[in-house]
């Protein structure tokens, strides 16, 4: 069981909008950065958002990322079918003094 | 272009010890912006912070796994390396090396390796 808690699945149809949850406590999501990975089938993860919303370079907008709270969000804008993948979020916990990841969401373009 | 390339045994013994290597590339591990660390996932299961390192030897890791890990680095390879002993079957995984960007409040691996299967067995 993660500590960052995130749906197991989601499933959107291509061009439409997909969200990804991802829920904390105080002491991670509550007073750190959250940060977003894809993986994508037999690759390594990749880096899409970090500082919550924050973009890397390459990394297309149709990728956006929210925080509320202990909770955040990452948004999936015109779905295509090469964005299923796993998701995963991340956030360093101060009490656990620990990076840690949730457990991921395993995203199917129907 | 920053890489990162694990190496190391694909199969270790039960009880015995994990050692891997990560040789960075396209940049300096003697880098005062960032850390090192590597990362694993079971068959299945989700990503584990195992731990990072600092090129001055400064390492911290996940306390589930304290006692039996230790991250080192060499800076004159450009290389850090992962030792976890004591292994049971549950520790095979793939194990990921990163760079690491960790200055509070923002933390993120920005660049990973491939990746590099380690499977426990006798």
């Amino acid at each position: 069981q993660s500590v960052l808690t995130q749906p197991p699945s989601a499933s959107g149809t291509p061009g439409q909008r997909v969200t990804i949850s991802c829920s904390g406590s105080s002491s991670n999501i509550g007073s750190d950065y959250v940060c977003w990975y894809q993986r994508l089938p037999g690759t390594a993860p990749k880096l899409l958002i970090y500082s919550n919303n924050q973009r890397p370079s390459g990394v297309p907008d149709r990728f956006s990322g929210s925080k509320s709270g202990t909770s955040a969000s990452l948004a999936i804008s015109g779905l295509r079918s090469e964005d299923e993948a796993h998701y995963y979020c991340a956030a360093w916990d101060d009490s656990l003094s620990s990076f840690l990841f949730g457990g991921g969401t395993e995203l199917t373009v129907l | 272009q920053l890489q990162l390339q694990e190496s190391g045994p694909g199969l270790v013994k039960p009880s015995e010890t994990l050692s891997l290597t990560c040789t960075v590339s396209g940049d300096s591990i003697s880098s005062t912006s960032y850390y090192w660390g590597w990362i694993r996932q079971p068959p299945g299961k989700g990503l584990e912070w195992i731990g990072s390192i600092f090129y001055s030897g400064s390492a911290y890791y996940n306390p589930s796994l304290r006692g039996r890990v230790t991250i080192s680095v060499d800076t004159s390879k450009n290389q850090f390396s992962l030792n976890l002993n004591s292994v049971t079957a549950a520790d095979t995984a793939v194990f990921y090396c990163a760079r690491h960007y960790c200055n509070s409040p923002t933390c993120h691996f920005d660049y990973w390796g491939q990746g590099t299967l380690v499977t426990v067995s006798s």
